[in-house]
């Protein structure tokens, strides 16, 4: 089951903050976080192992609340290049020691100058 | 080269014709992934294959088959296709394939498929 991620879209003046949420109904074992810029292939930016830690990659950073089951991208002080969708991706058990990464639709960030 | 690479880039392909698509991977890692990414859909988990060893087909339609003939080869063959196939198709690969040691993707840049 895919998770929901929230906005679905959010335009950003450079230099203000975004939030977006990620989450799950099912038990995960970690959360990842990608970046899709327009026609090239989506880059993992972070992953987050359940236990409720959080990181951080240069003014992006990530949350994991293992007992909602969802996990925040923190984007601060953002750059003309944090443009593009960003995409959660949740990862359970789908049996027989097998894991599943399923992805969110997505939440398309727009910096402008 | 490094990453993950996808060809061809660009696939025009007739309902009635067989075509191949080839993911090559130089990082290393042991799981190899195929996604489906269609217009205004999340990405759509097709296939895992963790040591050359298939662990996942997310029914898939029989029309898609997926090969794997060493760890960093991964192919999907495609035969007598549908318009609603129409996609961009991923190819990802990870250092494991785990819940607990979980890594994360490198994707290639896809191949655009059209289907007429």
């Amino acid at each position: 089951q895919q998770p929901v991620q929230s906005p679905q879209a959010v335009i950003l003046r450079e230099g203000e903050d975004a939030v977006i949420n990620c989450s799950s109904s099912k038990a995960l074992y970690s959360v990842h976080w990608y970046r899709q810029k327009h026609g090239e292939a989506p880059v993992f930016l972070m992953i987050l192992l359940k236990g409720g830690e959080q990181k951080g990659h240069d003014k992006i950073s990530a949350s994991f609340n293992e007992k909602k089951q969802q996990s925040s991208l923190y984007l601060t002080a953002s750059q003309l290049s944090y443009s593009g969708t960003y995409f959660c991706g949740t990862e359970y058990s789908s049996g027989a020691g097998s894991y599943q990464l399923t992805f969110g639709k997505g939440t398309k960030l727009s910096v402008i100058p | 080269e490094t990453g993950v690479t996808q060809t061809p880039r660009h696939l025009v392909m007739g309902m009635t014709n067989k075509k191949s698509l080839k993911c090559e991977q130089h990082l290393g890692h042991n799981a190899m992934y195929w996604y489906k990414q269609s217009a205004k859909k999340p990405l759509e988990l097709m296939f895992v294959y963790s040591l050359e060893e298939r662990v996942e087909n997310n029914s898939v339609p029989s029309r898609f088959s997926p090969e794997c003939p060493n760890s960093s080869h991964l192919f999907l063959h495609l035969h007598t296709l549908q318009p609603e196939d129409s996609a961009l198709y991923l190819c990802a690969s990870s250092q494991g394939q785990t819940g607990v040691d979980s890594y994360g993707y490198t994707f290639g840049s896809g191949t655009r498929l059209t289907v007429v």
